[in-house]
């Protein structure tokens, strides 16, 4: 049972190229959630997906698009990189809409130059 | 609208002594609140949550906090601390309407030898 699990841990981009971060749950959980957490800003939700087949904007989705690929893949594609989506972005995902304790990703550190 | 302050950028104690990190939160209801911890270059892990009843609760690695409505506080504390905590501490508050979590900004825990 590995949990959440991201991809890539590190990487840099030129601004305007594109990618895409991976997220993948293997514990059966319906809600997903992506973050970028910024030095003093704490963490701040991107985009997330109460269920398969759902995605809705959170605080700050400008530049980001998401996927809900089935219910174990959740990804985040960045279309033009810019440099201040620098950051390191998390993943986590929730069990069940009653329990409220997320379960996060080890992260992946984005540098965009 | 929710939010979650967290008074303290970084706070340093001395290993073996008590610790207090402190959590005020703005929510018209009754909240759902969390603590988690982030090691240097690691995700996010729960240390302990509040959904109702006894307002002290006990979480993993000795932390306890303490809910209190008059003070809109959910304050985290530690009788003795040990190097190993050096971290940062989030508080967060869940959002009953989506089951999102809104954080703090996060307090830096240094320990001095």
């Amino acid at each position: 049972n590995a949990g959440v699990t991201q991809t890539p841990k590190f990487q840099v981009l030129k601004t305007g190229q594109s990618m895409t971060l991976q997220c993948a749950q293997d514990m059966n959980h319906n809600s997903m959630y992506w973050y970028r957490q910024d030095p003093g800003m704490g963490l701040r939700l991107i985009y997330y997906s109460a269920s398969e087949g759902t995605t809705d904007k959170g605080e700050v989705p400008n530049g980001y698009n998401v996927s809900r690929l089935n219910k174990r893949e959740f990804s985040l594609r960045l279309e033009s990189a810019a440099p201040s989506q620098t950051s390191v972005y998390f993943c986590a995902s929730l069990p069940q809409r009653n329990s409220y304790e997320q379960y996060f990703g080890p992260g992946t550190r984005l540098t965009v130059t | 609208a929710q939010s979650v302050t967290q008074p303290d950028i970084h706070i340093t104690v001395s290993e073996g002594a008590s610790l207090e990190l402190r959590c005020n939160y703005s929510y018209g209801a009754t909240p759902y609140l969390f603590w988690y911890v982030q090691s240097p270059g690691q995700g996010l892990q729960l240390l302990l949550k509040y959904f109702s009843g006894d307002t002290l609760v006990q979480g993993i690695k000795g932390f306890e906090a303490e809910f209190k409505r008059s003070q809109s506080s959910f304050n985290l504390r530690k009788p003795s601390v040990h190097w190993s905590d050096a971290a940062e501490y989030f508080c967060a508050v869940a959002s009953d309407s989506s089951y999102k979590l809104i954080f703090g900004s996060g307090t830096r825990l240094l320990v001095r030898p």
